[in-house]
């Protein structure tokens, strides 16, 4: 069965702090997607990226980065140097190639100037 | 990027009657679309799985009769909520896949009074 844990429910952090989004995931395929998704009070969800179970080369793109862990079964994604428009909830997802997406539960990030 | 609609974005019916959703792929052919359903300050979960020209497989615990889904071509998918009540009400988020990505729609918000 696949499954995505999202522990950290909510996150308050003060402009310019850097955050950390865990996600732990768990699966028996041995080629799998990881993604993050960010979801803004309109409800639309932002693909921030998407990573395959072969790469775990850390990625970053500007202020985000990810640090993908077949070891730990980790995808976690940091946020430097927050801003209020990082305020959303950002959720993990896994799934096999174009497959149905299995979510976690999400984390509500919220940045206060 | 590639492009998936919905339609209407947000709609307010009466409890008992029916609301049809549309999510269309405006610039590709979608070989699936997948249906999710969101509850406030949840999670997204997968409803139903349709391929075009055949049946939806819907998941565990979501009544077909009730949610009817088809998928006439390969740039649309319909989500029918028949006899609403108001445990209906949701975000409803498709998706389109077009064999290399999946594609989200920007989400309909249904309010059943």
């Amino acid at each position: 069965a696949q499954k995505v844990t999202q522990a950290q429910t909510e996150i308050s952090v003060v402009e310019k702090e850097d955050v950390t989004l865990d996600c732990v995931y768990e699966t028996r395929d041995t080629t799998y997607y990881l993604f993050w998704y960010k979801q803004p009070p309109s409800g639309e969800l932002v693909f921030l990226i998407r990573r395959n179970s072969f790469d775990e080369q850390n990625e970053i793109s500007g202020r985000y980065s990810w640090n993908f862990q077949k070891s730990t079964s980790s995808f976690n994604f940091t946020i430097t140097a927050s801003q209020v428009v990082d305020s959303a909830v950002y959720f993990c997802a896994l799934s096999r190639w174009t497959d149905k997406l299995i979510f976690g539960t999400g984390t509500r990030l919220q940045v206060f100037p | 990027g590639a492009v998936v609609s919905q339609h209407p974005s947000r709609v307010i019916c009466k409890s008992g009657t029916s609301v049809k959703i549309e999510c269309r792929s405006l610039d590709f052919q979608a070989t699936t679309m997948f249906w999710y359903r969101q509850f406030p300050k949840q999670s997204l979960m997968l409803m139903a799985t349709s391929n075009e020209g055949s049946k939806a497989t819907y998941e565990q615990g979501v009544e077909k009769d009730k949610f009817l889904i088809n998928h006439a071509s390969l740039t649309l998918s319909t989500l029918t909520v028949t006899s609403a009540h108001p445990e209906d009400s949701s975000f409803y988020i498709c998706s389109a896949t077009d064999t290399y990505e999946q594609y989200f729609g920007p989400g309909t918000r249904l309010t059943v009074t």
